[in-house]
């Protein structure tokens, strides 16, 4: 079955640098991968997707690539902002039938002011 | 917010108590999931609801039982429960099981004494 690696686990950065986050994943027939931002006190929230027929996607500050020869997809944000402080986690899946989203450990971000 | 509301937001139960976890979604959706997230592990799939019929089973214990009366409500019976079920119990819903994008409830943090 599909395995979903995230690093780093944690990921301090000062408001205004940019912030990556990785992910590998092993099921190379998995062609869906979202990522979710999670605040304290809520469940996670999609910010942004990507589907394997584009290599990359972008959203104002927000900005998902995706190599599926080497089976990884990164999440950056530029500018970042306090605000941007929240876990985060990549996911995937096949985009066909029912497939379960097999989910990253998580990324806690810290942007300090 | 995201459409999806879980009660209690927090609930504390000892090991012999019986109680009720409840998602209700207000967005149309013919899917409902139930995950646990503990710490420092990912997300975990319990159970996949598809109108109102379970399609996913995910080796849970029989401890936890789903119930799904209708595609707006699902429900997790909660019986005999040990200390290492303590974790956050999340609901999310989308538009039916073939569609990836899910939306997640806030969800409810679980302690077993």
């Amino acid at each position: 079955g599909e395995n979903v690696e995230q690093h780093p686990s944690t990921l301090s950065v000062q408001e205004g640098d940019s912030a990556v986050i990785k992910c590998t994943y092993s099921d190379s027939a998995s062609n869906y991968f979202p990522w979710y931002k999670q605040e304290l006190g809520k469940g996670p929230q999609l910010i942004i997707d990507i589907r394997s027929n584009v290599g990359e996607k972008k959203d104002q500050r927000i900005a998902v690539t995706l190599n599926k020869t080497a089976k990884h997809f990164s999440l950056h944000i530029t500018e970042t902002q306090p605000e941007d402080s929240a876990v985060y986690f990549c996911a995937a899946s096949r985009d066909t039938g029912f497939q379960k989203l097999v989910f990253g450990t998580g990324t806690r971000l810290l942007v300090s002011p | 917010e995201t459409g999806v509301t879980q009660t209690p937001r927090h609930l504390v139960m000892g090991m012999t108590n019986k109680k009720s976890l409840k998602c209700e979604q207000h967005l149309g959706h013919n899917a409902m999931y139930w995950y646990k997230q503990s710490a420092k592990k990912p997300l975990e799939l319990m159970f996949v609801y598809s109108l109102e019929e379970r399609v996913e089973n995910n080796s849970v214990p029989s401890r936890f039982s789903p119930e799904c009366p209708n595609s707006s409500h699902l429900f997790l019976h909660l019986h005999t429960l040990q200390p290492e079920d303590s974790a956050l119990y999340l609901c999310a819903s989308s538009q039916d099981v073939g569609k990836k994008t899910q939306y997640f409830g806030p969800g409810t943090r679980l302690l077993v004494l």
